[in-house]
């Protein structure tokens, strides 16, 4: 069973476009959500987080919002670079721990020229 | 700095063989983890270290599998008996502290069992 979800498992977006790359989770203990990407060849790399006591984090072109009610987060990239072409893995973790971080299976993002 | 480094990059073994991976965290990072990512897969947590002890093997996923870290620096993770389902990408990420603090993985060990 599942406990964090990427429905997509790919998403092709257009330069300059919006890229929105959606996570579900289903577990209400997590309380710490993070955003890995990840080239081929490579390990992931961190690249934004949020605490369940806010709705949104912004890093430059990159937003994270979290719906708890839904027991939904979103990565917003904005505007969309061919660099950005990774697969995204969303992270929850209880109690702001990563002793054991539960991984979606990740989004492929591509973004086209 | 240096970052975590994992070898073999890539390591094919017959079933049934033993074999060991090894990480290099960074340097000051007390937190250890190992995970794994099968195809088509998401990461699977196998084992987190504070220092040289595991407050978490809950990710294992038999008695085949052991890690060990000694010094606070370096882990090894052994594959005992190899069966083809251990292919995989095995990751080691390290951090400074084990709340709050992201991870910062290695380029992973490419596993394959044949």
């Amino acid at each position: 069973d599942q406990q964090v979800k990427q429905n997509s498992p790919s998403l092709s977006v257009q330069e300059g476009r919006i890229s929105i790359l959606n996570c579900d989770y289903t577990n209400s203990m997590f309380d710490y959500f993070l955003w890995y990407k990840k080239y081929p060849a490579e390990g992931p790399t961190f690249l934004i987080s949020i605490s369940s006591i806010k709705d949104k984090n912004e890093d430059g072109r990159f937003t994270v919002f979290l719906n708890k009610s839904a027991k939904h987060l979103s990565l917003h990239i904005v505007p969309s670079q061919p660099g950005d072409s990774a697969v995204y893995f969303c992270a929850a973790s209880v109690g702001g721990s990563q002793g054991n971080l539960i991984f979606g299976k990740g989004t492929k993002l591509s973004v086209k020229p | 700095g240096a970052g975590v480094s994992q070898s073999p990059s890539n390591k094919v073994t017959e079933k049934g063989k033993d074999v060991e991976l090894r990480c290099d965290p960074i340097s000051g990072h007390t937190a250890l983890y190992w995970y794994r990512q099968s195809l088509g897969q998401g990461l699977e947590f196998l084992i987190y270290f504070q220092g040289n002890s595991a407050p978490d093997k809950s990710g294992l996923p038999s008695d085949r599998f052991s890690a060990e870290r000694t010094g606070g620096s370096v882990s090894t993770l052994t594959i005992q008996r190899t069966q083809q389902e251990d292919s995989a990408v095995y990751l080691c990420a390290s951090s400074p502290a084990p709340i709050g603090s992201p991870l910062h993985f290695g380029n992973g060990t490419r596993l394959t069992v044949t």
